[in-house]
């Protein structure tokens, strides 16, 4: 496509359940990228994709947080047993994936746990 | 490891006045540098990057920053703000050498243009 696309871009969901979110990255893009931005705060990374192979999760905050990508396009983040602190905007971007490539956002999904 | 300090968390400038957004890098290896705009509600948007040619980098909309490797330091700037300026403003570093080419973001910069 001509730009990042995620979905759901707005999601309310109570605590305790889980949650996906989906990127569907620019193609031909192989680098796929996972960042959260609470509210008011800069963004934090949480996870990198290569290709289908995520060589660095370093960003992921606990173990309730899991990233998958197939096909060397889609990504799925999933959210389990969700929790108030997990509500902010989640942002995916994608790159070419060789240094110093400019790496485009989209335009994030809005996650609120009530 | 990287880091980026993003001096001052709100920025104030009058229509018309010039616009200087700071920011300092720190990195092991000579560094990739962008800066990012967010307007409300709306996703990233790439206004210039820095990866080792030319030092005075120019971007969109009228904005410019300059890479100071003594100083390490990569500082937006605009000559005259216009009211669609206003948005928040985040500087990245990204690693030139092998690794994940992941950005590491700044605080960022919320600029608001008075009239």
């Amino acid at each position: 496509g001509a730009g990042v696309s995620q979905s759901p871009s707005n999601k309310v969901t109570e605590k305790g359940k889980d949650v996906e979110l989906r990127c569907d990255p620019i193609s031909g893009h192989t680098a796929l990228y996972w960042y959260r931005q609470r509210l008011g705060q800069g963004l934090e990374f949480l996870i990198y994709f290569q290709g289908n192979s995520a060589p660095d999760k370093s960003g992921l905050p606990s173990d309730r947080f899991s990233a998958e990508r197939t096909g060397e396009s889609v990504s799925t983040l999933t959210i389990q047993r969700t929790q108030q602190e997990d509500s902010a905007v989640y942002l995916c971007a994608s790159s070419r994936g060789t240094p110093g490539n400019t790496i485009y956002f989209g335009e994030g999904s809005w996650l609120t746990v009530v | 490891a990287q880091s980026v300090t993003q001096l001052g968390s709100h920025v104030s400038v009058s229509e018309g006045a010039l616009v200087l957004l700071r920011c300092n890098y720190s990195s092991s290896v000579p560094p990739y540098l962008f800066w990012y705009v967010q307007y409300p509600n709306q996703g990233l948007q790439l206004l210039l990057k820095y990866t080792s040619a030319a030092t005075l980098v120019k971007g969109i909309n009228g904005f410019e920053a300059e890479f100071k490797k003594s100083e390490t330091s990569f500082h937006l700037t605009k000559p005259s703000a216009h009211m669609s300026d206003a948005a928040e403003y985040f500087c990245a570093v990204s690693d030139s050498g092998a690794g994940s080419y992941q950005l590491t973001f700044g605080k960022g910069t919320k600029l608001s243009v008075i009239p």
